[in-house]
């Protein structure tokens, strides 16, 4: 069964600190990996993604994720966060043509102390 | 605003009382998919249309759930006789069929069954 594991709920940090989210997905196949970001009162929001080709990622905000597929992992950081950055992050898989048929981690709240 | 637009933002209701929800996806994009999150835990799939065919179903969606589709443009699903486990933010978000890259999320309509 496809399933999405973020080991931390919540994260605690003070401004500048450096910022790594660990998600491990279990998948039987080809996989596409999303983070998605909630900012209090908004909609879900794409970070970023990989598809293919080089396992390290670049998405908006400063926010990189590297892909290892031999640890089933696709872990997010930022080497320097801002108060702005307080949100609910989100892991997320899919596979096949259906991409938009995602399954989500239960989500890490950060909070970023200024 | 040209984003997915869901509506009501809010919904209150009491049990065994019927609700229906609106979702209006971005105009050009033919897939439409309906997620459900409760509290703690991330999205949840609960069903998909491309166009106005509905392709796929979670085990979630009860026979109290129903979701319809009937231009292929928005989308409403109806919860009947509803229960207090239903009370979630229940979400909509869309894509295009071809060349995609990410969904596209509404900012959800809350339900609250007393």
């Amino acid at each position: 069964a496809q399933s999405v594991s973020q080991h931390n709920h919540h994260v605690i940090l003070s401004e500048a600190a450096s910022l790594e989210l660990g998600c491990n997905y279990s998948y039987g196949g080809t996989v596409n990996l999303f983070w998605y970001v909630q900012y209090p009162g908004q909609h879900l929001q794409l970070l970023l993604k990989y598809f293919s080709g080089d396992p390290l990622v670049k998405g908006i905000k400063g926010f990189e994720a590297e892909f290892i597929k031999s640890k089933f992992s696709f872990n997010l950081r930022k080497p320097s966060v801002q108060w702005s950055d307080t949100a609910e992050y989100f892991c997320a898989v899919s596979g096949g043509s259906t991409l938009g048929r995602l399954y989500f981690g239960r989500g890490t709240q950060l909070t970023v102390w200024p | 605003d040209t984003g997915v637009s869901q509506d009501p933002r809010h919904k209150i209701t009491k049990r065994g009382q019927n609700v229906t929800f609106r979702c209006d996806p971005i105009s050009e994009h033919n897939r439409l998919y309906w997620y459900r999150q409760t509290l703690g835990q991330g999205p949840e799939f609960l069903t998909y249309f491309q166009n106005e065919a509905q392709l796929e179903k979670s085990r979630l969606l009860s026979d109290r759930f129903s979701a319809e589709r009937p231009k292929g443009s928005f989308s409403t699903l109806e919860i009947q006789r509803t229960e207090q486990g239903d009370s979630a933010m229940y979400l909509c978000a869309s894509s295009p069929e071809t060349g995609i890259s990410q969904v596209f999320f509404g900012s959800g309509t809350q339900l609250s069954v007393l």
